[in-house]
């Protein structure tokens, strides 16, 4: 089983600065990696996928970037609205399992 | 616009049984790959189990391995899990999933219903 390990547990920050999340495997998946957005009372949201692809409808203020065991999630300058939890998760060939990471609470500071 | 609307959540005894079922729209259901994702309350994602597109191969976290029971109907565009010998560790929101790429079980989800609590109490 591939574990997902998310840091720092909570990101405290303040509108207009740069967040950066990190999602570590604990074997290569390669660029297969997606992250999401969840905020409070609602179903996540795809944000990037292959690692660094945004989703449809995404800001070009979230990028992905990484390979193999290590992965990062930026975001440029916080909006309001940014203010979540954020999940990165893969996919083992076999048997197929996916995981999910155990998240990154972005709060404001 | 693509539409996932979970069904079917409900208080429940340990022991019992529950089918929730998703219905989707704005897409075409056969052609895609379908998850059941879970979230117990206050904790993170955890996926439950995965259907492929014309319903010839299912795969299950281990957690519901043999208790937990994933369908499609694709003349009615629903989803289904059917639920058996819950758990109290069960108890969660539980969300369906679209796969993303065509034909293939992919890795990742990119459209998501808004979910339906199952609680498992006596």
């Amino acid at each position: 089983e591939i574990v997902l390990t998310q840091s720092p547990a909570t990101l405290s920050l303040s509108p207009g600065e740069r967040a950066t999340l990190s999602c570590r495997a604990s074997q290569s998946v390669s660029s297969s990696l997606a992250w999401y957005q969840q905020k409070p009372g609602q179903a996540p949201r795809l944000l990037i996928y292959d690692a660094s692809n945004r989703a449809t409808g995404i800001p070009a203020r979230f990028s992905g970037s990484g390979s193999g065991t290590d992965f990062t999630l930026t975001i440029s300058s916080l909006e309001p609205e940014d203010f979540a939890v954020y999940y990165c998760q893969q996919r083992s060939n076999w048997p197929p399992e996916w995981t999910f990471g155990q998240g990154t609470k972005v709060e404001i500071k | 616009q693509v539409q996932l609307v979970e069904s079917g959540g409900a208080v429940v005894q340990p022991g019992r049984t529950l089918r929730l079922s998703c219905a989707a729209s704005g897409f075409t259901f056969s052609n895609y790959g379908m998850h059941w994702v879970r979230q117990a309350p206050g904790k993170g994602l955890e996926w439950v189990a995965v259907i492929s597109f014309d319903g010839s191969d299912k795969y299950y976290a281990d957690s519901v391995k043999g208790r937990f029971t994933i369908s499609r109907d694709n003349s009615k565009n629903t989803l289904y899990l059917q639920m058996n010998s819950l758990r109290a560790e069960d108890t969660a929101v539980y969300y369906c999933a679209k796969g993303v790429v065509p034909a293939t079980i992919g890795y990742c989800f990119d459209y998501w219903g808004q979910g339906t609590l199952v609680t498992v109490s006596s």
